[in-house]
């Protein structure tokens, strides 16, 4: 079975700062990979996700992530974080012929002045 | 707005009641799912529904039961929860199933159930 490991429970960024955001996967074979956010109250909401292909994809909000096979990571990244993504970010992993995802514990990311 | 709405946003039920929640999806989605999701724990995985057929129960407890009268309809009936039930619960749906591949879930905002 697959499964995700976030390392950072929290981050605290300045605005206009770079965000890199770390996620691990445990899965035998290609995985589907997703970065989902949460604002406060909301549901999650897809930022980016990978299937095949270039390894570098491009989300909306301008972030950006990187599958690694060698190194089982899928990292977050944004150049210049805004305010508004103060939020909760979780990392997924699904199988080619599954339907189920399977979730980080999500990382807090704090944005300050 | 996912196109996934979930009602009701906010609910505080007693030990001893019974409760629905309830999913609505007009993405023309085949699957559909509940998770619960707990402070500082992962998203847990509770039931998947596929073209209304249960495929999966993640060994819920039977406090909670789902029923899935149509592809675009998800309920999760609620009865004697307990204190650690509370948590936030999502429904998502997919256009993926068993011979599909995953493809992108879209959530729901959640209920926020706290039992008392």
């Amino acid at each position: 079975a697959q499964s995700v490991t976030q390392p950072d429970i929290h981050i605290t960024v300045s605005e206009g700062a770079s965000l890199e955001l770390r996620c691990n996967y445990s899965y035998g074979a290609t995985p589907y990979l997703f970065w989902y956010v949460q604002s406060p109250g909301q549901g999650l909401q897809l930022l980016l996700k990978y299937f095949s292909g270039d390894t570098l994809v491009q989300g909306i909000k301008g972030f950006e992530a990187e599958f690694k096979r060698s190194q089982s990571s899928f990292n977050l990244r944004k150049p210049s974080v805004h305010w508004s993504d103060a939020a909760e970010y979780f990392c997924a992993v699904g199988a080619y012929n599954d339907y189920k995802l399977s979730f980080g514990a999500g990382t807090t990311v704090t944005v300050r002045a | 707005e996912t196109g996934v709405t979930q009602t009701p946003r906010h609910l505080v039920m007693g030990m001893t009641n019974k409760k629905s929640l309830k999913c609505e999806q007009h993405l023309g989605h085949n699957a559909m799912y509940w998770y619960k999701q707990s402070a500082k724990k992962p998203l847990e995985l509770m039931f998947v529904y596929n073209f209304k057929e249960q495929t999966e129960n993640n060994s819920v407890p039977s406090r909670f039961s789902p029923e899935c009268p149509n592809s675009s309809h998800l309920f999760l009936h609620l009865h004697t929860l307990q204190p650690e039930d509370s948590a936030l619960y999502l429904c998502a749906s997919s256009q993926g199933g068993l011979l599909q591949g995953n493809t992108e879930a879209f959530f729901g905002q959640g209920t926020r159930l706290t039992v008392v």
